[in-house]
């Protein structure tokens, strides 16, 4: 079966300098999540996505800004790379998120590792 | 989210079934208990779910206690795969991962 697709898997940026993740989520779903663990951390929420539209915030920095596309894929951009953002981003999706359905499971992805010099 | 609470760490021996205890004490009637696991930095993945009633499929079983303050999550039949970061979490829209039980299973 399809999976979550993330790209890329293995990225390494300078301090100061901007990265681009991308999300392919499971065909027909509608919905993607983005998150952030640090090393030896947990995953922590940043934000999510349903129908093009931003549906949840979590604790996502102001440098960095995300978007789902008609396609539904997601991209996470981020700029003003700091020491501290490195860590695994990963991506999830779900389908049919209905206001007030809360019973969905999310897909993870395989994550990007991103290392900021 | 309700705030969870698991051991840190819990082994168990292979072929033996695995009880993985969570209290959520101050769940509310709206969230639903969530299981995901992840094994070293791969994503994390999903086990079970439940929101009053014991659920079971064919990863896990999930027992709620009737207050729902806690729950426990039951690997059958460990195997040396099941060896993971095991994390329980009442939801009701994100998921909030907190620092969850790192289950080693051993021959």
């Amino acid at each position: 079966a399809a999976g979550v697709i993330q790209s890329p898997r293995h990225l390494i940026k300078e301090k100061r300098e901007t990265a681009t993740l991308k999300c392919y989520p499971i065909p027909r779903h509608d919905t993607v999540y983005w998150y952030q663990q640090g090393p030896g951390q947990d995953p922590q929420f940043l934000i999510s996505f349903y129908e093009k539209m931003q549906s949840d915030k979590g604790s996502i920095p102001d440098r960095f800004s995300a978007q789902q596309f008609s396609d539904y894929h997601s991209e996470l951009n981020m700029s003003s790379l700091e020491l501290g953002d490195s860590a695994l981003y990963f991506c999830a999706s779900s389908s049919s998120r209905l206001a007030g359905e809360t019973r969905v499971e999310q897909f993870f992805g395989p994550g990007t590792r991103l290392t900021v010099l | 989210d309700a705030k969870t609470t698991q051991p840190p760490s819990m082994d168990c021996a292979e072929g033996r079934a695995a009880n993985l205890p969570c209290n959520h004490s101050t769940i509310s009637g709206n969230e639903y208990v969530y299981w995901y696991r992840q094994i070293h930095s791969q994503g994390p993945q999903y086990i079970i779910h439940g929101l009053k009633n014991n659920e079971t499929n064919e990863m896990a079983s999930l027992i709620i206690t009737e207050d729902r303050k806690s729950s426990t999550l039951i690997l059958p039949h460990a195997t040396l795969r099941d060896t993971a970061v095991y994390y329980c979490i009442a939801r009701y829209s994100t998921l909030t991962f907190g620092k969850g039980t790192m289950l080693l299973v051993s021959p």
